[in-house]
């Protein structure tokens, strides 16, 4: 089945230590987005992906990085940089065009800072 | 994007109809209503999309009024695993930027 598959589930880290998050998909979707939440509120993007090896910063892009390699593959790296790391990590993808609009989600990644 | 505005929370008997409302008064001509729910811990998912006709699937029905200022999503016998939250997005078919996501309707379905 197509979907898209995160890793990992539940993640602990210490501060100051650097972890990536995978996202892999294989819907041949396009574009690709990083979001974070936090409890109790909405979905803030972080980064996002339209094409291979292109990538823009969203609205809370401050500690994070990405890579855009493959078309399949959008990892994100959460830097010690991140001076509140601790929160639900979601990834998307999506068709261009018509079915921009139409995001497919991952089932996220929980980090938590100790 | 219109912005729109949605009740923070909202009961309903398990078994009756969910009429979940939103307000997007500033909505233009080439935009779309889009909803999706976020079910506790996991991804959210797509349930709908319309422009100014009505809209039903599997899931549920949206009903967009005939001024498009307001619409209702509506699950004509909700169960418990319909307990989530309810985003209401409107965005024109091919935009460019990514999705927002505000803070939702929190649906509780009470047995």
């Amino acid at each position: 089945d197509g979907g898209i598959t995160q890793s990992p589930k539940y993640l602990f880290r210490k501060e100051g230590q650097n972890v990536t998050l995978s996202c892999e998909q294989n819907l041949n979707h396009d574009a690709m987005y990083w979001y974070r939440q936090d409890p109790g509120q909405g979905l803030r993007l972080i980064y996002y992906s339209q094409i291979v090896n292109d990538f823009q910063k969203g609205d809370i892009a401050e500690g994070y990085s990405v890579s855009r390699e493959k078309k399949e593959s959008f990892p994100l790296t959460v830097t010690s940089a991140q001076k509140n790391p601790t929160a639900f990590y979601l990834c998307a993808s999506t068709t261009g065009g018509s079915g921009a609009n139409v995001l497919t989600f991952g089932a996220g990644s929980r980090l938590t800072v100790l | 994007d219109a912005k729109t505005t949605q009740p923070p929370s909202m009961d309903c008997a398990e078994g009756r109809a969910a009429n979940l409302p939103c307000n997007h008064s500033t909505i233009s001509g080439n935009e779309y209503v889009y909803w999706y729910r976020q079910i506790h811990s996991q991804g959210p998912q797509y349930i709908i999309h319309g422009l100014k006709n009505n809209e039903t699937n599997e899931m549920a029905s949206l009903i967009i009024t005939e001024d498009r200022k307001s619409s209702t999503l509506i699950l004509p016998h909700a169960t418990l695993r319909d307990t989530a939250v309810y985003y209401c997005i409107v965005r024109a078919n091919s935009g460019n930027t990514p999705l927002v996501f505000g803070k939702g309707t929190r649906l509780s379905v009470i047995a």
